[in-house]
């Protein structure tokens, strides 16, 4: 099977832009998470969605939005881009249902913000 | 409410010598509890996982971990440290929420690997 794909894998935007950041889940998973990882802050939990629904979501201000299509396939959306934006964005995928215990993470998207 | 802790941000080790590197959760409900590892510029790969049953979970690359209930640790392990080895390690809780299982992760630990 083939794993998560992210794409890009490096971005570099200006202050006050917006980013489009894209996951394509294994094969079968119905879940997409995303997180943001940086190094003052670690791993933090953006969102989860399940069947094209936000299932859960971290703390995270309104900027940072995300959707999911009939394939499970998933985008994430930061408008107005900060400085404090600039991370590495993970997108990871499971089965989505009781006993789906595990994660199952992509390359990630390098968003550098200038 | 679910944390974890990983003590030491940096373990350093010399090639062939034991790896220890020590995590310890706190979550209300039974735990579901995972090691990741990440190397540079790439995302996360799991390494093993605790569910239910055997305490010593055994996993890829010659790691294991043993969750200790009375501890609340679930510390990773592997006997001989290869250089391929160095990279960042993840520890991460769980539990079940309606299908979901989303994983609070610690800070992570950094294991440099001398030759």
């Amino acid at each position: 099977k083939a794993g998560v794909t992210q794409t890009p894998r490096y971005l570099i935007k200006t202050r006050g832009q917006q980013v489009t950041l894209s996951c394509s889940p294994i094969s079968g998973h119905r879940s997409v998470s995303w997180y943001q990882q940086t190094p003052g802050q670690g791993l933090q939990f953006l969102f989860e969605y399940f069947s094209e629904t936000q299932r859960n979501k971290g703390n995270f201000p309104g900027r940072f939005s995300g959707r999911q299509f009939s394939n499970s396939r998933s985008e994430m959306n930061v408008s107005t881009l900060e400085l404090g934006d600039s991370a590495l964005y993970l997108c990871a995928s499971s089965g989505g249902g009781f006993g789906s215990y595990e994660q199952y993470f992509g390359p990630g998207t390098r968003l550098t913000v200038t | 409410a679910q944390s974890v802790t990983q003590l030491g941000s940096h373990v350093s080790v010399s090639e062939g010598a034991l790896v220890l590197l020590r995590c310890n959760y706190s979550s209300s409900v039974p735990p579901y509890l995972f090691w990741y590892v990440q190397y540079p510029n790439q995302g996360l790969q799991l390494l093993l996982k605790y569910t239910t049953g055997a305490t010593l979970v055994k996993g890829i690359n010659g790691f294991e971990a043993e969750f200790k209930k009375s501890e609340t640790s679930f510390h990773l392990t592997k006997p001989s440290a290869h250089m391929s080895d160095a990279a960042e390690y993840f520890c991460a809780v769980s539990h079940a929420s309606g299908g979901s299982y989303i994983p609070t992760f610690g800070r992570g630990t950094s294991l440099i690997v001398h030759p």
